[in-house]
């Protein structure tokens, strides 16, 4: 089966330039979760989606954060304009409940110059 | 307001060595509690959980105990492996939330 699909792996991009993360879900999975992870916070989570509506977005750092969910299979993560704090490691996550336990992708290696 | 204390890494074993990784959590009533496995490179998977007091979750030889009365979730395996190497993440998540709060996580190196 195949398991949290997330895109790119590595993306490298200079300041001040537009960033999106890519998100598939487990199909039938119908909770989606972003998180940060760096060395010096460990994870965050940013915002998660119930049935494609955001429910929680109190951990996006600030409006230069942005996520949609436009149907069940796909979300975004989008940073404008990034700043190298940015430079983190990005999580997505689904389950089939929101208390349910939550299956993570392998991650997007996010570098800001 | 929640939070999760774990033990600060790295840890260093021999092959074949006893672990325990120490986890501590702050919550309010009573959360069902996680521990996730980050293999390099990798997303965090599912290792074991516990829902209520006293329960005992285990998976490829690892357990831990939910113990409400010392708010602990130490995480143990008897004889520890090369390939167990990895970043270990206590977590917990609070009844009729929907949300993990995770520890700092901790690393363990396995050498042979």
């Amino acid at each position: 089966d195949a398991g949290v699909i997330q895109s790119p792996r590595h993306e490298v991009t200079e300041m001040g330039q537009e960033v999106t993360l890519r998100c598939k879900p487990i199909s039938g999975h119908n909770s989606l979760f972003w998180y940060r992870q760096t060395m010096m916070r460990g994870l965050e989570l940013l915002i998660y989606f119930n049935n494609n509506v955001p429910i929680d977005d109190s951990g996006m750092p600030e409006d230069r954060f942005s996520a949609k969910m436009p149907n069940a299979s796909f979300s975004t993560l989008k940073i404008q304009p990034s700043e190298p704090r940015d430079s983190a490691v990005y999580f997505c996550a689904s389950s089939t409940r929101p208390n349910q336990p939550q299956h993570f992708g392998d991650g997007t290696r996010l570098s800001i110059l | 307001g929640n939070s999760v204390t774990q033990m600060e890494g790295p840890v260093t074993l021999s092959e074949e060595a006893f672990l325990t990784i120490n986890c501590t959590y702050t919550a309010t009533g009573y959360p069902s509690l996680f521990w996730y496995v980050q293999y390099p490179g990798e997303g965090l998977q599912l290792l074991l959980k516990a829902t209520k007091a006293d329960d005992k979750g285990s998976n490829k030889g690892f357990e831990a105990t939910y113990r409400k009365e010392t708010t602990s979730f130490h995480l143990e395996k008897g004889s520890v492996q090369v390939s167990d190497s990895a970043v270990y993440f206590c977590a917990l998540m609070n009844s009729g939330y929907s949300t993990l709060t995770f520890g700092k996580g901790t690393m363990l190196l396995v050498s042979p």
